[in-house]
Order: C-alpha cells, then sequence, then structure tokens
C-alpha cells in the first residue's frame, strides 16, 4: 500500500486566495521531504527540501514567501501556494525520506487548478 | 552536480518488440540510479533502483537497466512491448544531499 499519502488530490481555488497540500509519511518517520512541481509534458522539478524542526531550502528561481513549507512533524510536510496565480497551475509532487530504508517514496501528488 | 540526461523525448515501438529506453548520468562518485515511470494524470511508480550492488538491475514488469560506467549509461530495456507499457518513464539519480534529480523523460508509445 502507500506509504506517502498527499491530501487534496485534487483542488481548484480563485486568483488570489491561499491553497494548502498536506504529505504524510504513514509507514515511518521522515526527516526530510521533497517538494516537486510537474507542468503538463515536462518532468518534475525539485522546488525544496522540507526539514523537520528547521527551515525548508529551496531550490534556485522558487520563491520562498510564494511557497510556504511547513515541516511540523516527522510525518507531516505542508505546502502552501499564497496569493495563487493561474501560472501556479500545476502538478505538486511530494517525497519523503525513510532515513532507515535509506529510500524515498513519493506521494499520488496534487493537482491545483487556479482559475 | 549529479545530473541524468535521457537522449529521446518520444520512443515508438510495435508491440512486441523490445524497448530500449536511454539514460546517461553525470556524476562524480558512485550513484544512485533510478527509473520511474508515470501513467497519464498519475503519480510516478518506481520500476527499479541501482545501488551499487550488481550492475544488472532487474525491476517490476519486466523491465530491466544495466549500469555501465565506461559508457556512463543506465539504459531501460524491456524484451516484449505490451500496449500497457505507454507511458512517461523518467530517469533520475540521487545526489549527496538525497535530492532526487530527474531526466526530462521519454514518451513511450506501443503501436499495435
Amino acid at each position: 500500500g502507500a506509504v506517502v499519502s498527499q491530501h487534496p488530490s485534487r483542488v481548484i481555488c480563485k486568483s488570489g486566495t491561499s491553497v494548502k497540500i498536506e504529505c504524510r509519511s504513514l509507514d515511518f518517520q521522515a526527516t526530510t521531504m521533497f517538494w516537486y512541481r510537474q507542468f503538463p509534458k515536462q518532468s518534475l522539478m525539485l522546488m525544496a527540501t522540507s526539514n523537520e524542526g528547521s527551515k525548508a531550502t529551496y531550490e534556485q528561481g522558487v520563491e520562498k514567501d510564494k511557497f510556504l513549507i511547513n515541516h511540523a512533524s516527522l510525518t507531516l510536510s505542508t505546502l502552501t501556494v499564497t496569493s495563487a496565480h493561474p501560472e501556479d497551475s500545476s502538478f505538486y509532487i511530494c517525497s519523503a525520506r525513510d532515513p532507515m530504508k535509506e529510500t524515498q517514496y513519493f506521494g499520488p501528488g496534487t493537482r491545483l487548478l487556479v482559475l | 552536480a549529479q545530473s541524468v540526461t535521457q537522449l529521446g523525448s518520444h520512443v515508438s515501438v510495435s508491440e512486441g518488440a523490445l524497448v530500449l529506453l536511454r539514460c546517461n548520468y553525470s556524476s562524480s562518485v558512485p550513484p544512485y540510479l533510478f527509473w520511474y515511470v508515470q501513467y497519464p494524470n498519475q503519480g510516478l511508480q518506481l520500476l527499479l533502483k541501482y545501488t551499487s550492488a550488481a550492475t544488472l538491475v532487474k525491476g517490476i514488469n519486466g523491465f530491466e537497466a544495466e549500469f555501465k560506467k565506461s559508457e556512463t549509461s543506465f539504459h531501460l530495456t524491456k524484451p516484449s512491448a505490451h500496449m500497457s507499457d505507454a507511458a512517461e518513464y523518467f530517469c533520475a539519480v540521487e545526489s549527496s544531499a538525497s535530492k532526487i534529480i530527474f531526466g526530462s523523460g521519454t514518451r513511450l508509445s506501443i503501436r499495435p
């Protein structure tokens, strides 16, 4: 079964609103989680690394004030898209690293549509 | 920095034919390499993973990949394509910071 879940799986919001996406590791404690974005017919681009108990580290070109990441517990990381605009519409995928197995597991993704 | 390059954004083969999807890596240290598959409107599914235990890695659904250090390659193969294999395939490498970096992807089409 799935070891990483994402919620919601799909979300439609109005331009200017904020959207929160949750990523949970179900069977293990993940000190590190990652957030990716995938535009249609493109590859996955790493946005940021989410570290439990500390600030996230963002990849070059990703606005940290736009994409707020909170890794409040060892099983939960959240990505909040603030003041969303149509160009933020994308498929957002998280992954969680199981340090005991040295393996990353990917969530099923969240499809965001901003109108 | 580690990276992967996938040669060919689109590959089309006949049903029953050999599937070969190409991936070359760039890494200064022995890398962890992966192949993932993504079906339309779905998340990623891990096909196989290379961790230096064996150069020939067998994965799910009949796929396998061979790590060739001399060629810095990690090509994905399947002896006989099925219609259900039509999907997007991503080669990826794990960096020293545990980040997984993806290639640009190859769309595999299967002709009846």
